[in-house]
């Protein structure tokens, strides 16, 4: 059974940076690409950038480029994503997701990022 | 990046009733578009993928059709479980987007 667990909610400060791991367990985590996905409260589906693991490549929304890193360990199955500069409206549920055929077959729990001073 | 625009924004409607969303793209996306069903506090639910084709263990009164920028998702006989926010997503670019979601409430 494939899972991806994400790391705790998160309370930062506006100008600081967030790392939020997501950790793959009963598949081959270097098969597949990991994409991020946010949902601001009340608003619609972001995505923000994406690792092919087995290759090392990440590729980002040209909106976070800049800001956004992901990369990947494949000794731990963990993808992370970290966002710098952060501000209010960064405030949002960040979810990663497996891709297979090209479309998202298995979500992390989600992960709540808060920005606050 | 492609813009991807859902109509209505919200649809009130009643159990039994036809259901349609529209989807449109700011360039061709040929056929490389998903529809997804999402819950409060939960992750989306993939529905149909390629426009047109119906995930596994998704209920057949679901369908979707379009292609190039134009894309509906029908659902023919609404039911209580169906209240949710729909999202369409398109995955012709790596860069995906999703459209804003439409609300489906009870009418």
């Amino acid at each position: 059974q494939v899972q991806l667990v994400q790391s705790g909610a998160e309370v930062k400060k506006p100008g600081s940076s967030v790392k939020v791991s997501c950790k793959a367990s009963g598949g081959t985590f270097s098969s597949y690409t990991i994409s991020w996905v946010r949902q601001a409260p009340g608003q619609g589906l972001e995505w923000m950038g994406r690792i092919i693991p087995i290759l090392g490549i990440a590729n980002y929304a040209q909106k976070f480029q800049g800001r956004v890193t992901i990369t990947a360990d494949k000794s731990t199955s963990t993808a992370y994503m970290e966002l710098s500069s952060l501000r209010s409206e960064d405030t949002a549920v960040y979810y990663c997701a497996r891709v297979a055929r090209e479309l998202i077959d298995y979500w992390g729990q989600g992960t709540l990022v808060t920005v606050s001073s | 990046d492609i813009q991807m625009t859902q109509s209505p924004s919200t649809l009130s409607a009643s159990v039994g009733d036809r259901v349609t969303i529209t989807c449109r793209a700011s360039q061709s996306i040929s056929s490389w578009l998903a529809w997804y069903q999402q819950k409060p506090g939960k992750a989306p639910k993939l529905l149909i993928y390629k426009a047109s084709s119906l995930e596994s263990g998704v209920p057949s009164r679901f369908s979707g059709s379009g292609s190039g920028t134009e894309f509906t998702l029908t659902i023919s006989s609404l039911q209580p479980d169906d209240f949710a926010t729909y999202y369409c997503q398109q995955y012709n670019s790596y860069r995906w987007t999703f459209g804003q979601g439409t609300k489906v409430e009870i009418k």
